[in-house]
């Protein structure tokens, strides 16, 4: 079955870069890698999403490894507002069933 | 509307009870999501709808649960005979993609109390 692991919890100085790993080994070879945040009580935000190559926006960046079992999203200047559960996820091959596990709580400390 | 919308915000129901969610997605957009999240917890898939129908439901966790979606845009989630552990936000999304998670727009969600 489809599945991510994520840290539970990580810690960033604000002004740095938040750097947000995936395991995400079942993955499929189409399938691709999403990235939603989670600000307290609101729905979830789409980041970015990548299928091979690395991925950037004005938000963030995506750098997925060469066998695709892993990917790391990074905030390139993290600020208090930054604070979030950020969740990577995939999709249960052959469904529309995306899986977004328990994600990581991103606290940016000032 | 600009974003996703979901009514009601807040529901306290008592256990036996049918309750009814809303979900008005952003118009045009094709694709509808269910999720429920529970305290403290990850977002658990319920339903996916393409237009008006619904080619995944194997996130509904029992056949008290159901949900249509009229016009290619209001959906509804229905709950029948509530139970305490249907406590929990359950949130819709919605995107212009018929497939894919890409750049869905989720609404704040409906808390849902079965006391």
């Amino acid at each position: 079955d489809a599945k991510t692991t994520q840290p539970t919890s990580m810690d960033c100085a604000e002004g740095r870069a938040a750097n947000l790993p995936c395991n995400h080994s079942t993955i499929s070879g189409n399938e691709y890698v999403y990235w939603y945040r989670q600000i307290h009580s609101q729905g979830p935000q789409y980041i970015i999403h990548g299928l091979k190559n690395n991925e950037t926006n004005e938000m963030a960046s995506l750098i997925i490894t060469e066998d695709r079992k892993s990917s790391t999203l990074i905030l390139p200047h993290a600020t208090l507002r930054d604070t979030a559960v950020y969740y990577c996820i995939v999709r249960a091959s052959g469904t529309y069933k995306y899986i977004f596990g328990t994600g990581t709580r991103l606290k940016v400390l000032a | 509307g600009a974003g996703v919308s979901q009514s009601p915000s807040n529901k306290v129901t008592e256990k036996g009870k049918d309750v009814e969610l809303r979900c008005d997605p952003i118009s045009g957009h094709t694709a509808l999501y269910w999720y429920r999240q529970s305290l403290g917890q990850g977002l658990e898939f319920l339903i996916y709808f393409q237009g008006n129908s619904a080619p995944d439901k194997s996130g509904l966790p029992s056949d008290r649960f159901s949900a249509e979606r009229t016009g290619g845009s209001v959906s509804t989630l229905t709950i029948q005979r509530t139970q305490q552990e249907d406590s929990a936000v359950y949130l819709c999304a919605s995107s212009l993609e018929s497939v894919g998670l890409t750049e869905a727009f989720f609404g704040q969600g409906t808390r849902l109390t079965v006391v």
